[in-house]
């Protein structure tokens, strides 16, 4: 059965260090996403995109954080100058379509730390 | 703003047991709702999807129903088993852009 994946699974990184969390969609799906869960909080919504272009951003998705889909098959997302507080994991998920009607399938996550 | 509530946070049962767990949100205008499972240091899976025009939805043992007049949705287990022990995450969609928002969930243990 197709699936979500990420990669690295974990993540350690200096505060102010760059980092780059890596997914791959499933392979028909168009829609794609971007969400994180700080331990022991509900999981939050960050991004979604589609055809290139972000669809909607959340508060927390400030001028530090960026996504892109570099090639046909993966998508990506960037936090230029990490904070301690950006540690949490960080799940990819896509959907087949969107329009809010779809199941959103999620990778296993990575989980990041900032020191 | 759109408000997730799961009742309750916790819940313990023996093997064999049904049980039901609980979700509410605050505003009814939502495109679905959608129960995932989240197992320890894991990803989500996603475990049953209702539209918002439907009332209900089924896979296996699990039941999932959708009241959006009143905000809530229930998701029912037939004949627990040690493995459905996991944290149980409901989530709402509000807009086309696909946006989930999600509930804090609920721990079930269900002992042998």
């Amino acid at each position: 059965e197709p699936e979500v994946t990420q990669t690295p699974s974990h993540q350690v990184t200096q505060m102010g260090q760059e980092v780059i969390l890596r997914c791959v969609p499933i392979s028909n799906h168009l829609y794609f996403y971007w969400y994180r869960q700080i331990l022991g909080q509900k999981v939050e919504f960050l991004v979604s995109f589609y055809n290139n272009e972000i669809s909607e951003k959340s508060e927390i998705f400030d001028d530090q954080f960026s996504v892109e889909r570099p090639d046909g098959s993966n998508f990506t997302l960037k936090i230029r100058s990490t904070k301690l507080e950006d540690s949490a994991m960080y799940f990819c998920a896509s959907s087949e379509w969107g329009q809010g009607a779809e199941t959103q399938y999620f990778g296993p996550g990575t989980r990041l730390l900032v020191l | 703003k759109q408000e997730v509530t799961q009742i309750p946070a916790a819940l313990s049962v023996p093997e064999g047991e049904n049980l039901v767990l609980n979700c509410s949100f605050t505003d009814s205008a939502i495109y679905n709702l959608q129960w995932f499972r989240q197992d320890p240091g894991k990803g989500l899976t996603s475990l049953l999807l209702i539209q918002s025009s439907q009332r209900e939805q089924t896979s296996g043992r699990l039941n999932a129903s959708l009241d959006k007049s009143s905000g809530r949705s229930t998701l029912y287990i037939a004949a627990s088993q040690p493995g459905d022990s996991a944290t149980y995450l409901c989530a709402v969609i509000i807009s086309n852009t696909g946006k989930l928002i999600f509930g804090q969930g609920t721990t079930l243990q269900v002992k042998p």
